[in-house]
């Protein structure tokens, strides 16, 4: 069963424009959700959680229970954005219950 | 501390070739996981260690795959015999309880021909 859904594998926006990047979750309980970034030749690493409320590189993301989302936003997209990105799910205490979407790859032209 | 170290980063190999691939986590993390990445699937749990215990191993696609930690500062995963289809990113990660965030080594570029 899809836990986790992204459904744009690829995204494009220009520098200085908005981007959402869409996560949508099914999960009955409480949900832990979490944003991870792997930018070209980088290990991919967490960008933010939703227990936070921390805004990391200008990146939020709140979790929206009614609608089961957790989506990704900056007002302002710059080129050093440009990375793929994966939403995730903890289904649960234990670490190994994390799940991941796809991924989106974001690409922020000049 | 070098982070999670993954070797070989890149291997290509021939169809029913044995594959090993190797992961040292990060010290004193008491988890460890192998994700496998690919472009239809994306980023799929395969197997997962605490303690050097594998703890669930449901992810791993067939009996052609086999994981072991012996100790706390070693891991492989193995493929015996290898398919094109497991062309793949295989990435290790470990983590400390109760942190949920993972460390990701850099990952081996599987090639299967």
């Amino acid at each position: 069963a899809q836990r986790v859904t992204q459904p744009e594998k690829l995204l494009s926006v220009f520098k200085g424009a908005p981007v959402e990047l869409k996560c949508n979750y099914s999960y009955s309980g409480s949900p832990e959700l979490f944003w991870y970034v792997q930018y070209s030749r980088q290990r991919l690493q967490l960008l933010l959680r939703h227990i936070s409320r921390e805004s990391i590189k200008g990146f939020t993301a709140d979790l929206n229970k009614g609608e089961t989302s957790f989506h990704l936003k900056k007002p302002f997209a710059q080129e050093e954005d440009s990375a793929m990105y994966y939403c995730a799910l903890l289904r649960g205490s234990t670490l190994g219950r994390l799940y991941f979407g796809r991924g989106t790859q974001l690409t922020v032209w000049p | 501390d070098a982070g999670v170290i993954q070797s070989p980063r890149h291997e290509v190999t021939e169809m029913g070739q044995e594959v090993t691939l190797r992961c040292k986590p990060i010290s004193g993390h008491d988890y460890l996981f192998w994700y496998r990445q690919t472009m239809m699937r994306g980023l799929e749990l395969l197997i997962y260690f605490n303690n050097n215990v594998p703890i669930d191993d449901s992810g791993m696609p067939e009996d052609r795959f086999s994981a072991k930690m012996p100790n706390a500062s070693f891991s492989t995963l193995k493929i015996q015999p290898s398919e094109p289809r497991d062309s793949a990113v295989y990435f290790c990660a470990s983590s400390f309880f109760p942190s949920e965030k993972l460390f990701f080594g850099s990952g081996t570029q599987l090639s299967v021909l």
